[in-house]
């Protein structure tokens, strides 16, 4: 039974470029949602994608921008870098776009330079 | 607003000893509830859930038991082992399609 997957493991960036960030959900599941973690902190939701659309927004901006694919697998976009973007970046995946039984993947560790 | 809080942000035990790690929330409107485990360098471990029409629920070697009066959330394991050394996260659903967490307890295990 696959888990959740996520890449790239690292990444480094400069302020002001763009990044994107993969998931694929764990197998039977449809729905992934984003989460980003600061170091010490407990994961804040970015957003939800069900049926290739977002169905839920976390306090994020809209440099914060996301896509589904019809694999169920998804990507998280993150435009016009700031230092304060450098976390821990967290897919979680769920059946039928709701928050029970979330199963996260192992993180995304994105830092800004 | 939703919150999640945890009443303590560190917790030291005895191998063997049982462990309970409390959390409160104060969205009433939450009707699902989960405990995580993060270790260090990993992404959150999905440890057991209880929905909001029990009030206690067993797993291995883990209890969690909800509180709806006090708005109070608690995981307990029992026998803990050096393995068990991580930081837990209770998280609430608020009624919605989102998962609010706390701020997590560091539980260490000492020998």
């Amino acid at each position: 039974d696959a888990g959740v997957t996520q890449s790239p493991t690292h990444l480094i960036k400069t302020r002001g470029q763009q990044v994107t960030l993969r998931c694929s959900p764990k197998s039977g599941h449809d729905t992934v949602s984003w989460y980003q973690q600061a170091l010490g902190q407990g994961p804040q939701f970015i957003f939800q994608y069900y049926e290739e659309e977002e169905r839920q927004r976390g306090n994020f901006p809209d440099r914060f921008s996301g896509h589904q694919f019809p694999n169920y697998s998804s990507e998280l976009n993150v435009n016009a870098l700031l230092l304060g973007d450098s976390a821990l970046y967290l897919c979680a995946s769920s059946f039928g776009g709701s928050s029970y039984e979330q199963y996260f993947g192992p993180g995304t560790r994105l830092t800004v330079t | 607003g939703e919150s999640v809080g945890l009443h303590l942000p560190t917790l030291s035990v005895q191998e063997g000893d049982n462990s309970i790690i409390n959390c409160a929330y104060s969205n009433s409107a939450s009707d699902y509830f989960i405990w995580y485990k993060q270790e260090s360098g990993k992404g959150p471990q999905f440890i057991i859930d209880i929905r909001s029409n029990m009030d206690k629920r067993q797993g291995q070697r883990v209890t969690v038991l909800l509180n709806k009066t006090v708005k109070h959330l608690s995981l307990q394991i029992a026998a803990t082992q050096p393995g068990d050394s991580a930081v837990y996260f209770c998280a609430e659903n608020g009624g919605a399609q989102k998962l609010v967490f706390g701020q997590g307890t560091r539980l260490t295990i000492n020998p």
